[in-house]
């Protein structure tokens, strides 16, 4: 039973326009989460984190909302950039846990 | 910067046979993962280590895998024997602590393909 859902497989974006990639949990303990960017042949390097406290983190062109009432976090890339095609994972953990479910990915493709 | 190292990159075997993959985190982190991603899908935790001792290998099919960091730092898993459904990246992630909201950080991943 997958808690952590990217229903969306790809996502396909003109450069300097916005991406968005989403991402729904089922489980309401959830309270800290995470994307993670992965280029082939590498391993996940972590882009950006949002506790359950917060409904916006920002860090530079990357933005994570979290609307805990829909159990839903998005991320928001402003503007796109060609290195920026890669595939995207979200993930959630339980506080005193650190055990992260991961979402199937979402392979973003922003054309120059 | 420091970074989790894993070795081999690649590992191409055939069933039945045994496999190792090693990880070594980055120095001081104390918690330990190791993941299996399948083509398509997200990473899923085999098992998580704190220092030397196992504290959730729920996802860990033991009956042909094991996994063990010894001295609190560096970790093997195994697969023995290896059957086809094992192909798959295997990665290791490190973090300062297994308290709640500590970001992991990834290796490069070991790519097995069991023929």
């Amino acid at each position: 039973d997958q808690q952590v859902k990217q229903n969306s497989p790809s996502l396909s974006v003109q450069e300097g326009r916005i991406s968005i990639l989403n991402c729904d949990y089922t489980n309401s303990m959830f309270d800290y989460f995470l994307w993670y960017k992965k280029y082939p042949a590498e391993g996940p390097t972590f882009l950006i984190s949002i506790s359950s406290i917060k409904d916006k983190n920002e860090d530079g062109r990357f933005t994570v909302f979290l609307n805990k009432s829909a159990k839903h976090l998005s991320l928001h890339i402003v503007p796109s950039q060609p290195g920026d095609s890669a595939v995207y994972f979200c993930a959630a953990s339980v506080d005193n846990f650190n055990k992260f479910y991961f979402g199937s990915g979402t392979k973003l493709n922003v054309k120059p | 910067e420091a970074e989790v190292a894993q070795s081999p990159r690649y590992k191409i075997t055939e069933k039945s046979q045994a496999v190792a993959f090693w990880c070594d985190p980055i120095s001081g982190h104390a918690t330990l993962y190791w993941y299996r991603q399948i083509l398509g899908q997200g990473p899923e935790l085999l098992v998580q280590f704190q220092d030397e001792s196992v504290v959730d290998d729920s996802q860990l099919p033991k009956d042909r895998f094991s996994a063990e960091r010894l001295k609190g730092v560096d970790s093997t898993l195994k697969i023995q024997p290896a059957e086809l459904g094992d192909s798959a990246m295997y990665l290791c992630a490190s973090s300062l602590s297994r308290s709640g909201q500590e970001t992991q950080y990834f290796g490069p991943g070991t790519r097995l393909l069991v023929l």
